[in-house]
Formats: structure tokens, C-alpha cells, sequence
């Protein structure tokens, strides 16, 4: 597609629900980044994806957060059993090539707005 | 540690030229870039810097220096549009690791 698709786009949650969020990312785009962003902050890094391989997933806060891209191209991102702690904006990105540079730009999707109640 | 560090709030007149400063301590740094986000939407790319020195595109110039682990945005003819937060990220990868770390981010008023 054109750019970084994400859905849904906002997800209201109850604690202890599990959800899944959603990026399709520019064809052809080798890497994938998961962000979770609080209000007022920078983005958080979480995972990294390149093609199907998850190369790094330091950022994942909990053995809750599950993330997967299982042909190279969608990703998903699954939270189990949501705390109000996870409620935050998870952003996906993603490059064309291994490392973004300003050739090859991070382009990011609009996010998902998680609230867990 | 990685630490990067911005202002938190600017404001500035419509019109007018305003600087936003960006100072990092990372362990390593293989470049460095800036990002606008409007509340509720993406961040979109700026500018991407890796040699010391200024670059220019159009009313917005970034700089850069390394030895002072310094950079700045600079904003020219500010318009209202340009109300929005400023973002600061660096690459510092090592081996495998690609992350970018990120500033708490600028969030700019500008004012008619």
C-alpha cells in the first residue's frame, strides 16, 4: 500500500482481555518496528522485525506482549491479559532496507490508541 | 547509558524563525533524525543527519555536530500548521542492534 496501515485504529479494552493489534506495512519493506508511545513521550521501542525474523524484542515489557510477522510482510501484536498500564499508542514503522537512514526512512503508521479499563 | 535530550515546550509567533536543540549521549551514533507528530497522527520524517554541518529543505534546516553531540531544527516563517511535537531520534546501533532511541519529544505552539 501507500503507506503504514494499522488497525484498529482504537481498542477499548477490559483488564485481563487479550487483543491484537494489526500493521501492514509499506510493500516491499524489509524492516518492521513496534513502538508503544504514553501520552506526552517519545516513542518506546519494542520489537524489530526483518523479514519474518524477529531480530530483537528487548523491548517487550512482559511475557504478555507477543508479536509476529510470519511472512514478512503483516505483523501482529498481541497483548494478553491487559493491565491499565499497557494503555498506550502502539505504532508500527517500517523501511525499505536494514538500517533507516534519510534514504531509506522509518515511515510510521497512524498507531493504535489501546485503553484498557 | 542513551540519553537524549530536548526541551519540552516552545512557543513561538507565526512569522517568526524558532530553534529546537536536541543534545544525546549514546554509545555509539550512526545518525540522527528529525520527526514532526500533530496530535493523534503519525510522526513524519523531517530531516536525517550524519555528517557534522547544516542541511537545508525548504523552511526547515536540521544541523548537526558530533563532537558536541549537539543538533538543532530550525523552523523558519512559522505558519500554524507547524504547531505540533518535534521529535529527536539517533541511531546508535551495535551489531545487530538497530533501535532508535527517542527524545521525549518538542511540543511547539505557535501563536498568531
Amino acid at each position: 500500500g501507500a503507506g503504514v496501515s494499522q488497525s484498529p485504529r482504537y481498542k477499548v479494552a477490559k483488564r485481563g482481555q487479550d487483543v491484537a493489534l494489526r500493521c501492514d506495512p509499506i510493500s516491499g519493506h524489509v524492516s518492521l518496528f513496534w513502538y508503544q508511545q504514553a501520552l506526552g513521550q517519545g516513542p518506546e521501542f519494542l520489537t524489530y522485525f526483518q523479514n519474518e525474523a524477529q531480530l530483537d524484542k528487548s523491548g517487550l515489557p512482559s511475557d504478555r506482549f507477543f508479536a509476529e510477522r510470519p511472512e514478512g510482510s503483516v505483523s501482529t501484536l498481541k497483548i494478553q491479559r491487559t493491565q491499565q498500564e499497557d494503555s498506550a499508542v502502539y505504532l508500527c514503522a517500517s523501511s525499505l532496507g536494514e538500517h533507516p537512514t534519510g534514504a531509506n526512512v522509518l515511515t510510521f503508521g497512524a498507531g493504535s490508541r489501546l485503553t484498557v479499563l | 547509558g542513551q540519553n537524549i535530550d530536548q526541551p519540552t515546550e516552545m512557543t513561538a509567533t507565526e512569522g517568526a524563525i524558532v530553534q529546537i536543540n536536541c543534545t544525546y549521549q549514546t554509545s555509539g551514533f550512526n545518525g540522527l533524525f528529525w520527526y514532526q507528530q500533530h496530535a493523534g497522527e503519525a510522526p513524519t520524517f523531517l530531516s536525517y543527519n550524519v555528517l557534522d554541518g547544516l542541511e537545508e529543505k525548504g523552511r526547515f534546516s536540521s544541523f548537526l555536530s558530533r563532537s558536541k553531540g549537539y543538533s538543532y531544527l530550525l523552523l523558519k516563517e512559522l505558519q500554524m500548521k507547524d504547531s505540533a511535537s518535534y521529535l529527536c531520534a539517533v541511531r546508535a546501533d551495535a551489531g545487530n542492534n538497530r533501535k532508535l532511541i527517542w527524545g521525549l519529544g518538542t511540543s511547539l505552539a505557535v501563536n498568531p
